[in-house]
């Protein structure tokens, strides 16, 4: 079993709609990053939580440390929101990353 | 403007003949880190370095090398390149102050072929 798992693998939606992509874990961790990597590869850090949660404009970030589980919200979903979004825990210096999940919103 | 530079963007290179891929940041970041991303499998760390002269083995170093002579600059080398190490790599920094993590800053990754 990975230690990090993500869900759904996959996702469509509508323009609009409320996405929710979560992600669990099995280790004790000092951080949980939430990364977007959109086609043709860059990654960019979105979040990085260690407790409770984080918005930033539509994006909304979770973290149950007790649950090792952590959800990112998008509201009013748009099409520049298609992308692979992946989670990942840091112990101590080792970063572990789960296996992402590609979202891609219709207009 | 504060980034991650890594070089080049592609390389298709040969078994066995030696190359580097150069990462770069100017932040002022003390972790660097390595990373390898295959289909299927995600990303994966490959080694990463607290500070100068501080290095460490990830999930997958083997077939690596790394080195942290200056704080900017984290070199990742392999030394006799084989087809399995044909990979999508990625370089990233974090500041790290006092022991604890901020955000990840990535390079722009290296598609690197071996035939």
């Amino acid at each position: 079993k990975n230690e990090v798992e993500q869900s759904p693998q996959n996702l469509t939606a509508q323009e609009g709609e409320f996405i929710t992509i979560n992600c669990s874990y099995s280790v004790g961790i000092s951080a949980l990053h939430w990364l977007q990597q959109h086609p043709g590869g860059g990654i960019v850090s979105l979040f990085m939580l260690s407790s409770g949660k984080k918005k930033h404009g539509r994006l909304i970030a979770t973290i149950n440390i007790q649950e090792k589980h952590s959800s990112l919200h998008i509201t009013a979903s748009h099409p520049r929101d298609s992308a692979v979004y992946i989670c990942a825990v840091s112990r101590d210096e080792k970063l572990t990353f789960g296996t992402g999940t590609r979202l891609t919103i219709i207009p | 403007e504060a980034q991650v530079t890594q070089n080049p963007r592609y390389l298709i290179t040969v078994t066995g003949k030696k190359l580097t891929v150069t990462c770069s940041q100017n932040m002022n970041h003390e972790y660097m880190s390595w990373y390898r991303q295959d289909p299927g499998l995600g990303l994966r760390q490959i080694y990463y370095s607290m500070n100068v002269e501080v290095t460490d083995k990830g999930d997958v170093p083997e077939g690596y090398k790394v080195s942290r002579k200056e704080k900017r600059n984290f070199p990742l080398i392999l030394e006799s390149p084989s087809p399995n190490q044909t990979s999508l790599y990625f370089c990233a920094s974090s500041g790290r102050p006092r022991g604890v993590w901020s955000p990840l800053h990535f390079g722009n990754g290296t598609r690197l072929t071996v035939t």
